[in-house]
């Protein structure tokens, strides 16, 4: 079975703060890594990909990857209340020609 | 790029019956997918489309669960005979070919079988 784990949280952060979202991946074979973030009733929003090893910024937002760790990460610096939603970490595992295999994702809560 | 639209937005049905959900994707995205979700749970993949052609099924998605996708644009998911475990969000993305292609997601279709 293939899968991708994320902590589920809530993880909470003070405003200003820097949060740290984890995930990690079974399949060795996968490529092309995305974050993306999900307001309670709302559909996922794409917020980040990466598809090789180090660090990619985007604004507030840096994605980790590292593959021989199996392990990719999402920084968000100076954390807003608006921040505050469901982070789903993605992975489109190895041999699959498109589909993209969901984490369970991790609830962030900034407080202010 | 008006997004991926969905309807209904809501689906309310008795257990037993027959319900159709549609997807309009992005007009220029090729491959359109459906996946499912429920409360705490990350989106569960179902099936998906390169153009017209079905390429993949969960092997998770029952014999009651037939999607459709006639002339490579917009699509259908027909659930059959519906159970009350079928209660869920059921999400349409679409992407242009390729691996690394992100999934834009639609707003959903959230069915409650009662």
């Amino acid at each position: 079975q293939k899968e991708v784990e994320q902590n589920s949280g809530p993880l909470s952060v003070p405003e200003g703060a820097i949060a740290s979202l984890n995930c990690t991946y079974s399949d060795r074979g996968s490529q092309s890594f995305f974050w993306y973030r999900q307001y309670s009733g709302k559909s996922p929003e794409l917020i980040m990909s990466i598809y090789s090893n180090g660090d990619k910024e985007d604004g507030r937002f840096t994605a980790q990857l590292n593959k021989a760790s199996q392990y990719v990460s999402l920084l968000i610096r100076d954390s807003q209340p608006s921040d505050s939603a469901t982070y789903l970490c993605a992975v489109n595992i190895g041999g699959s020609q498109g589909n993209l295999i969901f984490g369970k994702g991790t609830k962030l809560s900034v407080k202010p | 790029d008006t997004g991926v639209s969905q309807d209904p937005r809501h689906k309310i049905t008795k257990r037993g019956q027959n319900v159709t959900f549609r997807c309009d994707p992005i007009s220029e995205h090729n491959r359109l997918y459906w996946y499912r979700q429920t409360l705490g749970q990350g989106p569960e993949f179902l099936t998906y489309f390169q153009n017209e052609a079905q390429l993949e099924k969960s092997r998770l998605l029952s014999d009651r669960f037939s999607a459709e996708r006639p002339k490579g644009s917009f699509s259908t998911l027909e659930i059959q005979r519906t159970e009350q475990g079928d209660s869920a969000m059921y999400l349409c993305a679409s992407s242009r070919q390729g691996m690394g292609s992100p999934l834009h997601f639609g707003n959903g279709t959230r069915l409650t079988v009662t």
